[in-house]
């Protein structure tokens, strides 16, 4: 059982280049949920997603944009990559809402230079 | 406003003692769920222990337990016979009903057990 999987693990963009961070969960989850991690600090709520089809602002949206067409995948796509928006990135994915766990990618090194 | 707050950057244990990991939350919302995970060095997210804010008992999951003060908003994790691999960031994450979707992270704790 994969569970969430992420691509790329390492990552470093120019800045102006955009370029998408992958996300797949193989749990049936209706939730999924993109998180930065700035150094030292913790996780920051980019977009999420309740189910195929439906996608909602987290505390941190702009310069992202995801979709999710299907229940397995949801994308991150980063336009006009800023060195801001160096950081961690995690996706993770929770059967539903309130007493779920969160289930997490391995994450996405990302360095914009 | 912050809604989870972790006040201790670092901590140090001995190995073998029991150490607390501090965390308080804000919210109006009286349905609630709170989660400590676990991120080694290595970088993953590993899911600790959760409490439901109607849960009569604190949440206990082998030598982790949660000390959970309603009253007072805090939800602290407790380390029972602290071990080497203990060593690692903590975060405290509070889900609330009127926004299942979404978990808010506090800044985290580093641990260090020493040996």
């Amino acid at each position: 059982n994969a569970g969430v999987t992420q691509t790329p693990k390492f990552r470093i963009l120019k800045i102006g280049q955009s370029m998408t961070l992958q996300c797949t969960q193989d749990m049936n989850h209706n939730y999924m949920y993109w998180y930065r991690q700035d150094p030292g600090m913790g996780l920051k709520l980019i977009y999420y997603s309740v189910g195929a089809g439906i996608t909602d602002k987290g505390e941190v949206p702009n310069g992202y944009n995801v979709s999710r067409s299907t229940t397995e995948d949801f994308p991150l796509r980063l336009e006009l990559a800023a060195p801001s928006q160096t950081s961690v990135y995690f996706c993770a994915s929770s059967i539903s809402g309130l007493g779920e766990k969160l289930f997490f990618g391995s994450g996405t090194q990302l360095s914009v230079l | 406003a912050q809604k989870i707050t972790q006040t201790q950057p670092g901590m140090f244990v001995q190995e073998k003692e029991a150490v607390t990991l501090d965390c308080t939350y804000d919210t109006s919302d009286p349905s609630y769920g709170l989660f400590w995970y676990k991120q080694p060095s290595s970088g993953e997210m590993i899911f600790l222990i959760y409490q439901g804010s109607y849960d009569q008992q604190n949440a206990t999951e082998g030598r982790y337990s949660l000390n959970f003060q309603k009253a007072r908003k805090s939800a602290n994790l407790v380390i029972s016979a602290s071990q080497l691999g203990d060593s690692a960031m903590y975060f405290c994450a509070m889900r609330e009903n009127t926004n299942a979707g979404k978990s808010t992270f506090g800044d985290g704790t580093t641990l260090t057990v020493k040996p």
